[in-house]
């Protein structure tokens, strides 16, 4: 069946990088775009950017052009997110969800989550 | 960037109760329009999108309407399993965006 997996939790100080991991399994990983999106506690959620698997191109949230970068390892099937430049607002849940059809918008399924605290 | 707001914020509901969900969007979005549901420390998951196109294996007590700017999620008999947090989503334009959430609490 159709997943997304990500890595675990990370703990990193203000002004550091993080980046995260997304593998994908069960289907053609090259046929379907991969989104990003953060949810900090207790609050709603916040879409930062999209990768093409195909062809690696992205588009990001005006809010993270400039610390975000997204690409992908087509030979793990594996997609990435790098923040940089992190502070204490970045601490999150980070997920990776994938376009549920080839050409909609819609996100389904969903990675586990990644939690990234941001603390000194 | 397109402003998506929800009512109530919150909702308590017994069991079998009819609940509705209103989000309303700042701008046109047409039927881009999703609903996903949320349990502690789960990711969300879609239940309706297009506005009201039921997600595979979703039970057909949700069901969701509306187009342009207001759109409604309803569950016609509330479940145990249903007590969870919704959110809408605007996919018409990008950054695609959500509103804040409807937390749905047992009374």
């Amino acid at each position: 069946q159709v997943q997304l997996v990500q890595s675990g939790a990370e703990v990193k100080k203000p002004g550091a990088s993080v980046k995260v991991s997304c593998k994908a399994s069960g289907y053609t990983f090259t046929s379907y775009f991969i989104y990003w999106v953060r949810q900090a506690p207790g609050q709603g959620l916040e879409l930062m950017g999209v990768i093409n698997p195909s062809g690696g191109t992205t588009n990001y949230a005006r809010k993270f052009q400039g610390r975000v970068s997204m690409t992908r390892d087509t030979s793990t099937s594996t997609v990435y997110m790098d923040l940089s430049s992190l502070r204490s607002e970045d601490t999150a849940v980070y997920y990776c969800a994938r376009q549920w059809l080839k050409a909609s918008k819609w996100f389904d399924p969903w990675g586990q989550g990644t939690l990234v605290t941001v603390s000194s | 960037d397109i402003q998506m707001t929800q009512s109530p914020s919150s909702v308590s509901a017994s069991v079998g109760d009819r609940v509705s969900i209103t989000c309303r969007a700042s701008q046109d979005v047409s039927n881009w329009l999703a609903w996903f549901q949320q349990k502690p420390g789960k990711a969300p998951k879609l239940l309706i999108y297009a506005a009201s196109t039921l997600q595979s294996g979703v039970p057909s007590r949700f069901s969701g309407s509306g187009s342009g700017t207001d759109f409604t999620l309803t569950i016609s008999s509330l479940q145990p399993e249903d007590f969870a947090t919704y959110f809408c989503q605007q996919a018409n334009s990008f950054p695609f965006t959500f509103g804040p959430g409807t937390k749905v609490e047992i009374k």
